[in-house]
């Protein structure tokens, strides 16, 4: 059974700062991971995918990596705002690319405060 | 396009109360899926579909019930609610196998179960 984990679980930084989230998960027969980033009271935003066949992805400030063989993704931040205050959390998507295979596994998350 | 919308945002029911948890989108995504997000638990998938008239059980499907009789909507449906159901619900939506795959989420629906 996949499992998907999230360390640290709170992260504190000051504003400014470029700072790495982690996700790691114990099966590498994925299909793609996904980022996404949740507000307090608020659903799940889409921040970036990453295809197993792909190394990274990039939107604006964030860059999110991918070693399937070593089981690991991080999600890199650059110049921290006050504004990236939130939940992150990774999702992965289990091989083959068949219908109906479409359920993800969650980590339990990342909790971000940038200090002003 | 209005994305994955659910309703109701909020709702208090009593243990033995049924209720239906509406959810829909305007994307023309074959795959559907509901997740509770429980504290410290993360998120669990309920049941999925992979297209109208097809559903399948996901790993807490019990008390639970869905149908999908178009693309468009898939209803939750809570039998008997009881206390442990008291979680947030999400609804998403995807594509399908195709790639890209990106799952869009609704904005939840916080149920609480007295």
């Amino acid at each position: 059974k996949q499992e998907v984990t999230q360390i640290p679980a709170a992260l504190s930084v000051p504003e400014g700062e470029n700072l790495v989230l982690n996700c790691s998960f114990t099966d590498s027969a994925i299909y793609n991971l996904q980022w996404f980033r949740q507000d307090p009271g608020k659903g799940l935003t889409s921040l970036l995918l990453i295809q197993s066949s792909q190394r990274e992805q990039t939107s604006g400030r964030l860059n999110a990596s991918l070693d399937k063989s070593s089981g690991r993704s991080t999600l890199y931040i650059a110049a921290s705002q006050p504004g990236d205050s939130a939940t992150y959390l990774c999702a992965v998507r289990p091989g083959p690319a068949n219908f109906g295979n479409e359920k993800l596994t969650f980590g339990t998350g990342t909790r971000l405060t940038i200090i002003p | 396009n209005a994305g994955v919308t659910q309703t109701p945002k909020f709702q208090v029911l009593k243990t033995g109360q049924s209720m239906t948890l509406q959810c829909a989108q305007d994307m023309n995504h074959e795959y559907m899926s509901w997740y509770r997000q429980d504290p410290g638990m993360g998120l669990r998938l309920i049941h999925y579909s992979v297209g109208a008239g097809i559903t399948d059980q996901g790993e807490v499907p019990n008390g639970y019930n869905v149908s999908r009789s178009t693309t468009e909507d898939f209803p939750l449906r809570l039998l008997s609610a009881a206390p442990s159901q008291t979680s947030v619900y999400f609804c998403a939506s995807s594509l399908g196998a195709s790639e890209p795959n990106e799952q869009f989420f609704g904005p939840g629906t916080r149920l609480t179960v007295l």
